[in-house]
């Protein structure tokens, strides 16, 4: 079972590049997340989508957009990419019900230069 | 307050000792409280969850103790081994509106020396 993909594992972006971060779950998910780690800071959520079509924003979404354009999949966008941007990008699903765990890719290493 | 404070920051544990990690919260609309497991170069999974109507809940040599009066919850591991050492968060979930969420703690770091 693949579970949760994420698309590049690793990539590197001079300031004010662009690029979009791939999100693929086999679970039939309802909702996604985004997610960013950064040392000592925990996981901060970035945007999430409780079902096809339909986004939010999270704790820390400026300078990031999304889209759900299919249920299995959740597109997290950087239109100008920032230094501050250089994190590890985490994607996760739950089932749309009370208390289900988020299952989490392996994440993506973005570097700013 | 919308936080779920976790400490210690790191912990290094020898093998075969306890292991414990402990999470404070203020808010009374929290009603699930999932700890999470993360080895390097993975996302976290889902190690055990407990619900505030019971104090405590075992899985082999994980234990969660809950203590809802002091708004504490705390995540003890039985005769750690090495492959024990994972970055560990605590997190709490409450209805906002229509959907769940989830706040998480900053995590804790912890090295079990053989």
């Amino acid at each position: 079972n693949a579970g949760v993909t994420q698309t590049p594992k690793f990539r590197v972006l001079k300031t004010g590049q662009s690029m979009t971060l791939l999100c693929a779950q086999d679970m039939n998910h309802e909702y996604m997340y985004w997610y960013r780690q950064d040392p000592g800071m925990g996981l901060r959520l970035i945007h999430y989508s409780v079902g096809e079509g339909t986004t939010a924003k999270g704790e820390v979404p400026d300078g990031y957009n999304v889209s759900r354009l299919k249920k299995q999949n959740f597109l997290l966008g950087l239109e100008s990419a920032a230094p501050s941007q250089t994190s590890v990008y985490f994607c996760a699903s739950s089932r749309g019900v009370s208390n289900q765990p988020q299952h989490f890719g392996d994440g993506t290493r973005l570097s700013i230069l | 307050q919308q936080q779920v404070k976790q400490s210690p920051q790191s912990l290094i544990v020898q093998k075969g000792g306890i292991s414990i990690i402990n999470c404070a919260y203020e808010n009374t609309a929290f009603d699930y409280f999932p700890w999470y497991q993360q080895f390097p170069g993975k996302g976290p999974a889902l190690l055990i969850a407990i619900r505030p109507d019971v104090s405590e809940k075992k899985e082999g040599r994980f234990t969660i103790s809950f203590n809802k009066s002091a708004k504490q919850f705390s995540l003890h591991i039985m005769d750690s081994q090495p492959g024990d050492s994972a970055t560990y968060f605590c997190a709490a979930g409450y209805n906002a509106g229509n959907n769940r969420k989830l706040i998480w703690g900053l995590g804790t770091s912890l090295a079990v020396n053989p």
